[in-house]
């Protein structure tokens, strides 16, 4: 298993550019998120899912979508980036929504906004 | 709202001491806890969790946390550092409510010197 792979690793936009961060698991799980952490501030949920065709805003949403078509894959868009939104972005997936709580991480993809 | 405080953002510790990182998170009725430790420049990763039963967990590395209703904290413990135990660690709580979605804690950097 790959476990929760994100693509791009790094990515540098212009203010206003839109983009599209990639987050992908192959371990069936129901339950997906995205975060960023920004230093001293820890993890921030922005958006989750708790199946294919269902999401909900988390604490930080204002900027970015997510759809979930699919079972898999997560995708996290941003409209028109702003210098704000520079963070490092992790994607999670953790198993059925009861009974299992131990998420797991992507690698991250490090976002800078100039 | 749920909200997870760690009380200490970082901890400098020399080689084969002993350490503490302490956390605290608002109380409610059923709680799950968890300690990730991120490396630098990865994702988060399990270190241990605590959902029902003993309130001493153990987990990888020889760390291990204890779970105290009446205080409402998961401190996570270790007797004995090892410089590559230096990273961040981040406490959180997953209510089983709200769509079981995660709160982080802000991370301690554990340091550790030789």
């Amino acid at each position: 298993n790959a476990g929760v792979t994100q693509t791009p690793k790094f990515q540098v936009l212009k203010t206003g550019q839109s983009m599209t961060l990639q987050c992908a698991q192959d371990m069936n799980h129901e339950y997906m998120s995205w975060y960023r952490q920004d230093p001293g501030m820890g993890l921030r949920l922005i958006h989750y899912s708790v199946g294919a065709g269902i999401t909900d805003q988390g604490e930080v949403p204002n900027g970015y979508n997510v759809s979930r078509s699919t079972t898999e894959d997560f995708p996290l868009r941003l409209l028109s980036a702003a210098p704000s939104q520079t963070s490092v972005y992790f994607c999670a997936s953790r198993g059925p929504t009861r009974g299992s709580y131990e998420q797991y991480f992507g690698p991250g993809t490090r976002l800078t906004v100039t | 709202a749920q909200s997870v405080t760690q009380l200490d953002s970082q901890v400098p510790v020399f080689e084969e001491a002993p350490v503490e990182l302490r956390c605290n998170y608002s109380s409610s009725v059923s709680v799950y806890l968890f300690w990730y430790v991120q490396y630098p420049n990865q994702g988060l990763q399990l270190l241990l969790k605590y959902l029902s039963g003993s309130t001493l967990v153990k987990g990888i590395n020889g760390f291990e946390a204890e779970f105290n209703k009446s205080q409402t904290s998961f401190h996570l413990r270790k007797p004995s550092v090892h410089i590559s135990d230096t990273a961040e660690y981040f406490c959180a709580v997953t209510y089983n409510t709200n769509a079981g979605k995660s709160t982080f804690g802000d991370g301690t950097t554990l340091t550790v010197k030789p």
